[in-house]
């Protein structure tokens, strides 16, 4: 089974206006982390966001906010006021066990944005 | 800044050959990992390390094989590459902890003919 569905393959959007790129996870761990990564035409993984379970208040970086909803078992990545320049590809990625080192991120699939003008 | 660099860019092989990938990192990590993107799977894990001489196996790893042998450097190997290991590499390094991120490098796409 995945452990991390985004179900969104390609998203449009034109700027200034805010888009949520969905993510579910699935993990029976009471302590895990949510990330969130750009990647550009270019290729860099570029870290957005992070998330902790225990986390009470959602996560916010500038114009990007994480909805967490831990009992649905989801972390949506929203992006207020779109700028062309948040044309990527965009990945959300769980840490089971986080205190374990070496731990991998596992990432999703992917979704596509496309921010027009 | 961190700095995760890999030794190429863009690289062709012929069935067969060899490959070594390399990854460097420059912010004393201990843990380093190696993934492969291919256009509608993601990332999928192939291997990580978590010290220098430790490595663990990922989702993927038939195939390929790693070494470790200094702190900084983690190197993925191809023992003979195959057509179906035609991909993008992305090599990461992040420090322990639960809320570090990792660090990639800007990737290897590799091409076997």
């Amino acid at each position: 089974a995945q452990k991390i569905t985004q179900t969104q393959p390609g998203m449009f959007v034109q700027e200034k206006e805010a888009v949520t790129l969905d993510c579910t996870y699935d993990t029976s761990d009471q302590s895990y982390g949510l990330f969130w990564y750009k990647q550009p035409s270019s290729g860099e993984m570029i870290f957005l966001i992070y998330q902790g379970s225990y986390d009470e208040q959602n996560a916010t970086e500038g114009r990007y906010s994480l909805n967490f909803q831990k009992a649905r078992k989801s972390a949506n990545l929203v992006i207020s006021a779109s700028q062309l320049g948040d044309s990527a590809m965009y990945f959300c990625a769980m840490r089971e066990l986080p205190n374990q080192a070496g731990t991998a991120l596992i990432f999703g699939k992917g979704t596509t944005l496309s921010v027009s003008s | 800044d961190v700095k995760v660099t890999q030794s190429s860019r863009y690289l062709v092989k012929r069935t067969g050959e060899k490959v070594f990938l390399e990854c460097v990192q420059d912010m004393d990590h201990e843990n380093m990992f190696w993934y492969r993107q291919d256009p509608g799977l993601g990332l999928r894990l192939i291997y990580f390390s978590y010290d220098v001489k430790m490595k663990e196996k990922g989702d993927i790893p038939e195939g390929y094989s790693v070494s470790r042998e200094k702190k900084e450097r983690f190197s993925l190997i191809l023992e003979s590459a195959s057509t179906n290991q035609t991909s993008m590499y992305l090599c990461a390094s992040r420090a322990p902890g639960q809320y570090n991120e990792q660090f990639f490098g800007p990737g290897t796409r590799l091409t076997v003919l």
